[in-house]
């Protein structure tokens, strides 16, 4: 079986400018959660999917967006990009109902500078 | 505000020596606790869910214990290795928040 692949790996962007990162779930995993971890912090949970539907949300702004596509693959959108939004992207994908007991199978992240 | 605190923030062992940390998280509200291992360059890797107190865990040499009522996991390695060298994250689930919260993990460095 596949794992979570995210794409780009590293990316670029200067403030203001959009981005989108991508991520493809596990094969048979139908939820996909995405993830931001600063420098020195945890992970901190941005939003979930849950067959196509956004079932969870942390407390990140609305320029933070994101889709999930019949094949259970994913999209972050980041709008109006700013200087702390560089981080690294994790996207997560596990099985079954949205469950917190559910184990989740992570990608390698997605690692966003903002100049 | 629910905060989930791991401790120590980073811990350096010899090769063999058996070694502990521990993840402090609410104690209301408990639905699961993970633990995750996150080597560099790599993508964290699951080691255990738990989501009844006193639930102990093992695989091979890592174990991991669980007290929802005083809200703290440990997790234990027997006999380190190099190998072993990672992040140790650990995250709760409430069921008033329905989301992760990590802690921002342990830092385990294993010298040969």
């Amino acid at each position: 079986e596949t794992g979570v692949t995210q794409s780009p790996t590293h990316l670029i962007k200067t403030r203001g400018q959009q981005v989108t990162l991508r991520c493809s779930s596990q094969s048979g995993h139908n939820t996909v959660s995405w993830y931001q971890q600063a420098l020195g912090q945890g992970p901190q949970f941005i939003f979930q999917y849950y067959r196509e539907e956004e079932n969870g949300r942390g407390n990140f702004p609305p320029r933070f967006s994101g889709l999930q596509f019949p094949n259970y693959s994913s999209e972050l959108n980041v709008n109006a990009l700013e200087l702390d939004d560089s981080a690294l992207y994790l996207c997560a994908s596990s099985p079954g109902t949205a469950s917190g007991a559910n184990v989740l199978t992570f990608g390698a992240g997605s690692r966003l500078t903002v100049l | 505000i629910l905060n989930v605190e791991q401790s120590p923030q980073s811990l350096h062992v010899q090769e063999g020596d058996s070694t502990n940390f521990t993840c402090s998280f609410p104690s209301s509200n408990f639905y699961a606790l993970h633990w995750y291992r996150w080597e560099t360059a790599k993508s964290p890797e699951a080691l255990f869910v738990m989501t009844l107190n006193g639930d102990e865990k093992k695989k091979g040499r890592i174990s991991a214990t669980l007290n929802t009522k005083e809200g703290y996991s440990y997790l234990y390695i027997k006999g380190s290795q190099p190998e072993d060298s990672a992040t140790y994250l650990c995250a709760f689930y409430g069921g008033a928040t329905n989301k992760l919260i990590f802690g921002t993990g342990t830092l385990l460095a294993v010298q040969p």
